[in-house]
Formats: C-alpha cells, sequence, structure tokens
C-alpha cells in the first residue's frame, strides 16, 4: 500500500489560468475528501466523494471550482480562472466507509 | 456550530512531556483526531480516540478527553526534537457526512 499520492506536489500559475489536479486514494478505500490549507490555518473541507458520487460540498468551493472521480477511485480537482486568493495547499484524503480519514502529501498552489 | 480551538505555540526541552490542548464544540462529535504536519507535508494521523473513551495510550502519546468540557489534550512523552511539527486536533462531527473540522495547530518547538 503507497498511501494517497497527489499530483503535481507544486503548481505556479499565473492569475486567471486554469489548473488541475489529481489524488489517487488508498485502494479500496471508497471515500475521497478534498481540503484546502492556506498557511497558520487548519485544513478546511471543500468535498466529498462516496465511490464516484460527490455528497458534500463546502460553500468555499466557489462554481470555479470542480471536482471529479469518474470512476470511483482517482479524483480531479479543477480551478478555473485562478485568483491571487487560490493559493494554498490543496489536501486529498481518503477512507473506508466511516474509519479514518489518511492524507496525501498535498499539491501547493501558487497564483501569480 | 463546530469550533475547534488550540493554543498556537508550544515550547518544551528534550526529554520533558508536552502538553497540547484542544478545546471542540460539537457535542455530537464521534471521533476525535490528533494529526501531525512537518513543514511542507501532508498531514501524518498520529492517533484518535472515540468520544466514548476517556483515554487512550499509544506508546509515548496519551489522549485524554473530557467530554463534559469538551477538551481533548495529547500528552507526548519524552518528547524528541523529530517532534517538533503543527499538531491539530479534530472532530468528526455526526451532523455531515464524515466532514473533519480542524483546529489552527499548535507548533511544538523541541529545544535540544
Amino acid at each position: 500500500d503507497t498511501g494517497v499520492s497527489q499530483n503535481p506536489r507544486h503548481k505556479i500559475t499565473k492569475r486567471g489560468q486554469n489548473v488541475t489536479f489529481r489524488c489517487d486514494p488508498i485502494s479500496e478505500h471508497n471515500r475521497l475528501y478534498w481540503y484546502r490549507q492556506t498557511l497558520g490555518q487548519g485544513p478546511e473541507f471543500l468535498t466529498y466523494f462516496q465511490n464516484e458520487a460527490q455528497l458534500e460540498k463546502s460553500r468555499l468551493l466557489s462554481d470555479r471550482f470542480s471536482a471529479e472521480r469518474p470512476k470511483g477511485s482517482f479524483s480531479t480537482l479543477e480551478i478555473q480562472r485562478t485568483e491571487q486568493g487560490d493559493s494554498a495547499m490543496y489536501l486529498c484524503a481518503s477512507s473506508y466507509v466511516t474509519d479514518t480519514q489518511y492524507f496525501g502529501p498535498g499539491t501547493r498552489l501558487t497564483v501569480l | 456550530g463546530e469550533d475547534v480551538e488550540q493554543s498556537l505555540f508550544l515550547s518544551v526541552r528534550e526529554g520533558d512531556s508536552s502538553v497540547i490542548n484542544c478545546t471542540y464544540t460539537d457535542s455530537s462529535s464521534t471521533y476525535l483526531y490528533w494529526y501531525k504536519q512537518e513543514p511542507g507535508a501532508g498531514l501524518q494521523l498520529l492517533t484518535y480516540i472515540f468520544s466514548n473513551m476517556d483515554m487512550k495510550q499509544d506508546q509515548r502519546l496519551t489522549v485524554l478527553l473530557n467530554k463534559k468540557d469538551k477538551h481533548l489534550s495529547l500528552r507526548i512523552a519524552d518528547t524528541q526534537t523529530g517532534d517538533s511539527a503543527i499538531y491539530f486536533c479534530a472532530e468528526k462531527p455526526e451532523t455531515s457526512y464524515d466532514k473533519v473540522i480542524f483546529g489552527p495547530g499548535t507548533s511544538l518547538s523541541v529545544i535540544p
């Protein structure tokens, strides 16, 4: 078991560009979560999938953000028309049923 | 409401015990967690406790839960320099789909 993996680890982009991040959960984990963490803060919940169904979205997830988990395995998080306020660490976590969430290393986004 | 609070900084000498405190507000929380984050890394699950337990011990870690006061603590015995990190307290309320609410994190500095 290699744990939760995320790619890329770092992304620098210019304001207005679109970016996409990928998360590969621990195999057989049916639940996948996205969180955002800004400097000096704890992670904040963004959205959650059970298999391929997106079951909850935070109000933090504006219409510029979209997440998918097409086959119930890996997930992508896309941010359109990035803004400087989107600069943060984006963390993915997975769990089996209602079990504990295990986190990936995160993708650090810097919007110039 | 859902809110988790922690003191932001703690400094201890190597070999001493560290105690990190946390308060939470959601009495329906079923699980309470401690995660560790080293610089530039994702979150590592340290330990968790069910809400019907008072104490859990795991090697150098002791978790105490006072459900009446909604107070959680993490004690690290014989603190080492490798324990320097940010420690996040988190709760999982019963009110939504396994969303975990994190505190702001306590930055632990271990002085050699």
